[in-house]
């Protein structure tokens, strides 16, 4: 069974831009949650889609956004791009929101000069 | 809010030595506890869990038991392997039984074996 994939798995990006990351969840899994990865802060939750809605979020701010699709791939838009963005983000998937094991794919390394 | 401390490293241990991650926690009601491993380059897997207190959660000769008197939850393995070398988070999660959503990971313990 193919586990989680992330694309792309690295990326370069200018302060400014804008970008959007994808998430492929394991097949039949439903929930999909994203997670920042950065040396400092370590890992912390961005948000968890279900469904196609949004159920849960972290404290980041609106220039992270996310959506799901209906056959549960989820994307994670970062706008207007600062330094401190420049991280390791990481997607969950899983079949329902609780009762069940988070499974990670390998990351998207997002680097912004 | 809920929170997890561990030890940050790195733990250098040589070859077959007896291992021990601290790991305490805050958090209200009860929440459920689990050790993740991050191989260089790769995402997070579970490596064992526990939802209830007393609840012992064990993978691969890794053994970790929910301690809710001392809010702690340590990761031990009597003999490491240099391929047991990784990234070991700590985490809690407020949703029963687990999930993919709100975990809360401690900073990350980086564990070296030397052979």
């Amino acid at each position: 069974k193919a586990g989680v994939t992330q694309t792309p798995r690295y990326l370069i990006k200018t302060r400014g831009q804008q970008v959007t990351l994808s998430c492929s969840p394991i097949s039949g899994h439903r929930s999909v949650s994203w997670y920042q990865q950065t040396p400092g802060q370590g890992l912390q939750f961005l948000f968890e889609y279900f469904s196609e809605t949004q159920r849960n979020k972290g404290n980041f701010p609106g220039r992270f956004s996310g959506r799901q699709f209906s056959n549960s791939r989820s994307e994670m838009n970062v706008s207007t791009l600062e330094l401190g963005d420049s991280a390791l983000y990481l997607c969950a998937s899983s079949l329902r929101w609780e009762n069940t094991e988070a499974f990670f794919g390998q990351g998207t390394r997002l680097t912004v000069v | 809010g809920n929170s997890v401390t561990q030890m940050e490293g790195p733990v250098t241990l040589s070859e077959e030595a007896f291992l021990t991650i601290n790991c305490t926690y805050t958090a209200t009601g009860y929440p459920s506890l689990f050790w993740y491993v991050q191989y260089p380059g790769e995402g997070l897997q579970l490596l064992l869990k526990a939802t209830k207190a007393d609840d012992k959660g064990s993978n691969k000769g890794f053994e970790a038991t929910y301690r809710k008197e001392t809010t702690s939850f340590h990761l031990e393995k009597g003999s490491v392997q240099v391929s047991d070398s990784a990234v070991y988070f700590c985490a809690l999660s407020d949703r029963p039984g687990g999930g993919a959503d709100g975990l809360t990971f401690g900073k990350g313990t980086h564990l070296i074996i030397q052979p």
